[in-house]
């Protein structure tokens, strides 16, 4: 079946550093990949998206790439922000109502 | 905002009580789902519905009913509330326009079973 697997956290940086968070999956046919986050006492928000190989998805000063070669989509930010603390959920779908999350990434920005 | 909206927004019970959680879109969309949210776990897919009466079980389906009588409310019911199922409940609706299912959250309702 279907997986996603995401680096464990805490993500501790400093405001200003370069983020990466990695995501890789597992799927039998073609995704849409997915970056959701999470913000204390809410719920996920679409973050950005891909679907297609090579598609980049941005929003915010984040960027992931679909990279279906090495089934990754790893989550980049050049400049982090105090309020970019956040819980990180990469994503699949490969059809309608069927969506499978990792278990996430806390990342901590510290002035 | 995808216009969803979930009541409670926090639920204190005791176990062996019924509890019914509401999700509500004006959005008008075909999906919705139930996930529960725990430490060390992630999201989980409990149930989702692809239209008026039609539901399928999750990952996490065992004590947990839904129903969906009108396109905008989908409930979920805990028919005897358990400790084990103390967590955050979140809906979703999806957006599969474009052949991705772009989910959509609602702010989520925190239930505590004693």
């Amino acid at each position: 079946g279907d997986s996603v697997t995401q680096m464990e956290g805490p993500v501790t940086l400093s405001e200003e550093a370069f983020l990466t968070i990695n995501c890789t999956y597992t799927a039998t046919g073609y995704p849409s990949l997915f970056w959701y986050v999470q913000y204390p006492g809410e719920g996920l928000q679409l973050l950005l998206k891909a679907t297609k190989a090579d598609d980049k998805g941005s929003n915010k000063g984040f960027e992931a790439t679909y990279r279906k070669e090495t089934t990754s989509f790893h989550l980049e930010k050049g400049s982090v922000q105090v309020s970019d603390s956040a819980v990180y959920f990469c994503a699949l779908s490969d059809r309608p109502g069927k969506v499978t999350f990792g278990t996430g990434t806390k990342l901590q920005v510290i002035p | 905002d995808a216009g969803i909206t979930q009541s409670p927004r926090h639920k204190v019970t005791e176990t062996g009580t019924p509890v019914t959680l509401r999700c509500h879109q004006t959005e008008n969309h075909r999906y919705m789902y139930w996930y529960r949210q725990d430490p060390g776990h992630g999201l989980r897919l409990i149930h989702y519905s692809y239209g008026v009466k039609d539901t399928d079980k999750g990952e996490v389906s065992d004590g947990y009913s839904v129903s969906r009588s009108k396109t905008e409310d989908f409930l979920l019911t805990l028919e005897s509330a358990t400790s084990s199922q103390t967590s955050v409940y979140f809906c979703a609706i999806s957006d599969t326009s474009g052949g991705a299912d772009t989910q959509y959250f609602g702010p989520g309702t925190r239930l505590t079973v004693l």
